[in-house]
């Protein structure tokens, strides 16, 4: 299957600074990609969706200064939490988007903790 | 927005029995269904996924159907085993473009041995 990969797996931060988290896809191209958010014991969320080459759309509710994303290549797509609050903790899922003969799907990293103190 | 319900939230059963989840949703536009198994401390897995062209897809013990006029699928896993335990998310394609994602709640499945 397709692989994503997502660093850190694990960041501590302080609150009111900023956290940049990667997504790749190792082994396929991804135009689109997307970062989920999950709280504990919970769904996990649409945050926003990241086109290569263009800018995230953003779901209804999340800030898009607060939660910049940045798609600049076919295999990488960062997230940075700035200025972060303990609020912000959460565990952040990337996926990418598959295109493979005609067909598309999802597969997800393996997730980021962050914790903010 | 757009729902996705899932039910069981809490699903328990002896190793060699089947097990259903079900999950319901609302925007008709929606075509895609994948399932997700998530271990603790681990991103979503695909395990399977039906598009709205077909009703039933297998592989192996795992099985989905999908009724696109009562808007619901389900997940069918035979012969389950301990190691199949894990937390079990479908999902639904927002629209029919882009392939975002509304998940539902989520399901624990134990296996018991």
């Amino acid at each position: 299957g397709a692989v994503v990969s997502q660093h850190p797996s694990r960041v501590i931060c302080k609150s009111g600074t900023s956290v940049k988290i990667e997504c790749r896809s190792l082994d396929f191209q991804a135009t689109t990609m997307f970062w989920y958010r999950q709280f504990p014991k919970q769904s996990l969320m649409l945050m926003a969706t990241s086109n290569e080459g263009s800018k995230a759309t953003y779901e209804q509710g999340v800030e898009k200064d607060k939660f910049l994303i940045n798609h600049a290549s076919l295999t990488l797509s960062t997230l940075t939490v700035t200025s972060a609050h303990p609020e912000d903790s959460s565990f952040y899922i990337c996926s990418a988007k598959r295109s493979l003969a005609g067909k598309n799907q999802q597969y997800f990293g393996p997730g980021t903790r962050l914790t903010v103190t | 927005g757009e729902n996705v319900e899932q039910h069981p939230s809490t699903l328990s059963v002896q190793e060699g029995d089947s097990a259903v989840i079900k999950c319901t949703y609302s925007d008709s536009a929606s075509n895609y269904f994948p399932w997700y198994k998530q271990e603790l401390g681990k991103g979503p897995q695909l395990i399977i996924d039906i598009r709205s062209n077909v009703g039933e897809k297998k592989d192996q013990r795992i099985a989905v159907t999908l009724n696109k006029t009562a808007k619901h699928f389900s997940l069918h896993i035979t012969e389950t085993q301990p190691e199949d335990s894990a937390v079990y998310f479908c999902a639904a394609s927002i629209g029919n473009s882009g392939y975002a994602l509304n998940f539902g709640k989520g399901t624990s499945l134990l296996v018991t041995p």
